[in-house]
């Protein structure tokens, strides 16, 4: 069974740099997954910040930037804002129209 | 501005069938080649796609749900549709609509929440 590995939570300062990645428990993200993230606040709905591995959605901040970091799809928050405080939902494409969802991070800004 | 809405009781009993709409505005679901997804998310819990379907009918589910999934399009209302049979409390969520394009699930719907219980 596959599965898509999230930092459960992650802390960082404000105006600080933090990195939210997304793995595979077996094998390695490539663009082939073509990793998206998304952002949830509570009673929300999700929103779109990054698609296509490194492509940001409309309107959404350039301190949000995706890319492939090693074996795993990242996250980067550049100069973090309390309002960065959410939780970050990756999902990669497996084929064959299948979408799996990683667990997600709870990003705390402190 | 394409928007997706979802719509169905927001109380279904266990054993039954959960049904729900997504009702597409501000373009058509058979237009573009653009695929349209369901997911979940239980109370305080993570997103778990439960499948998709292409504007042609073709459909594509989660395989630990497929036993029970059914989505469908009907372009004369624009909308597609979620059944999920056999439920339990365990789908309890809030269940969104979304569409997919560019790789990416965009828009959503606000969801809506269903709650499974007697």
């Amino acid at each position: 069974q596959t599965v898509v590995t999230q930092e459960p939570l992650l802390s960082v300062s404000p105006g600080g740099t933090v990195t939210l990645t997304c793995g595979l428990n077996s094998g390695s993200v490539s663009t082939n997954y073509y990793p998206s993230w998304y952002q949830q606040t509570p009673g929300q709905a999700p929103r779109t910040l990054i698609y296509t591995t490194n492509t940001r959605s409309s309107g959404v901040p350039d301190r949000f930037s995706g890319s492939i970091f090693g074996n795993k799809a990242a996250l980067t928050i550049t100069g973090a804002q309390a309002d960065d405080e959410s939780d970050y939902y990756c999902v990669l494409y497996m084929g064959s129209g299948i979408w799996v969802f990683g667990g997600g991070t709870k990003l705390t800004v402190l | 501005q394409l928007q997706v809405q979802e719509s169905g009781p927001g109380l279904v009993k266990p054993s039954e069938t959960l049904s729900l709409t997504c009702t597409v505005s501000g373009g058509s679901i058979s237009s573009g080649g653009y695929y349209w997804g369901w997911i979940r998310q239980p109370p305080g819990k993570g997103l778990e796609w439960i499948g998709s379907i292409y504007s042609t009918g073709s459909t594509y589910y989660n395989p630990s749900l497929k036993s029970r999934v059914t989505i469908s399009v009907d372009t004369s209302k624009n909308q597609c549709s979620l059944k999920l049979s056999s439920v339990s409390a365990a789908d309890t969520a809030v269940y969104y609509c979304a569409r997919t394009s560019s790789w990416r699930f965009d828009p959503w719907g606000q969801g809506t929440l269903v709650t499974v219980s007697s």
